[in-house]
């Protein structure tokens, strides 16, 4: 069973219409919750840190949400450059120390 | 920005060859990483380092591989004898205290003939 569960796989948008990515784990003993954007060929980039229950993020256009099972990225009024896809990551005191422990990802087409 | 830099972006190697992929962290980051991501699967933990010697490693991480600091800015990951189900993409990554966001270069894509 995966630790770390993204959903959709993958969403294809219209510009401007709006829509949440959701990331559900079940690991115990959370340290964070990481969200990475990811562009063809590149490596992850940083996008949020989620350390508790009830903590929530923003920047331009993503709102980072935490609960203590799962994470939504909501994604407000996309552009073509919000095309992506979208990492979600924890650290956890449960298993492995240091390591992150990724999802699958969403693929994210924003279409002008 | 600062950003961690990885050398090569591609390697072309034969199967049982040694490979050595290099990795430049972010210049005051105390811990590094190494993770590899096969074509269209998720990004996976090989190894932590930290303080000059290995702090955690996955199952993956085996015999073969091995990582080294061999001065104050340089962080390799040797495969010692590569097998065709190597081939992946390498990211090396760092921050500077645990439980912080790491950042990730852009990988070496390492392919196994």
């Amino acid at each position: 069973e995966d630790q770390v569960t993204q959903s959709p796989e993958a969403l294809r948008l219209q510009e401007g219409e709006s829509s949440s990515l959701n990331c559900s784990y079940t690991v115990s003993g959370l340290r964070g919750l990481f969200w990475y954007r990811q562009d063809p060929g590149k490596g992850p980039e940083f996008l949020f840190t989620l350390y508790s229950a009830g903590e929530e993020k923003e920047k331009e256009r993503l709102k980072a949400t935490l609960t203590k099972k799962e994470s939504f990225l909501h994604i407000t009024a996309p552009k073509p450059e919000d095309s992506a896809t979208y990492l979600c990551a924890v650290l956890y005191s449960g298993g492995g120390a240091d390591g992150l422990t990724f999802g699958k990802g969403t693929h994210l087409i924003i279409q002008p | 920005e600062p950003e961690v830099t990885q050398t090569p972006s591609h390697q072309v190697t034969q199967m049982g060859q040694e490979v050595i992929l290099r990795c430049v962290p972010i210049s005051n980051h105390l811990y590094f990483y190494w993770y590899r991501q096969i074509l269209g699967q998720k990004v996976e933990f090989l190894v932590s380092f930290y303080n000059n010697e290995i702090s955690e490693k996955s199952e993956i991480f085996d015999d073969q591989f091995s990582v080294e600091r061999p001065d104050g800015s340089n962080f390799t990951l040797k495969i010692r004898s590569t097998k065709l189900e190597d081939s992946a993409m390498y990211f090396c990554a760092s921050d500077r205290y645990s439980n912080q966001p790491q950042h990730f270069g852009d990988g070496t894509r390492l392919s196994i003939l």
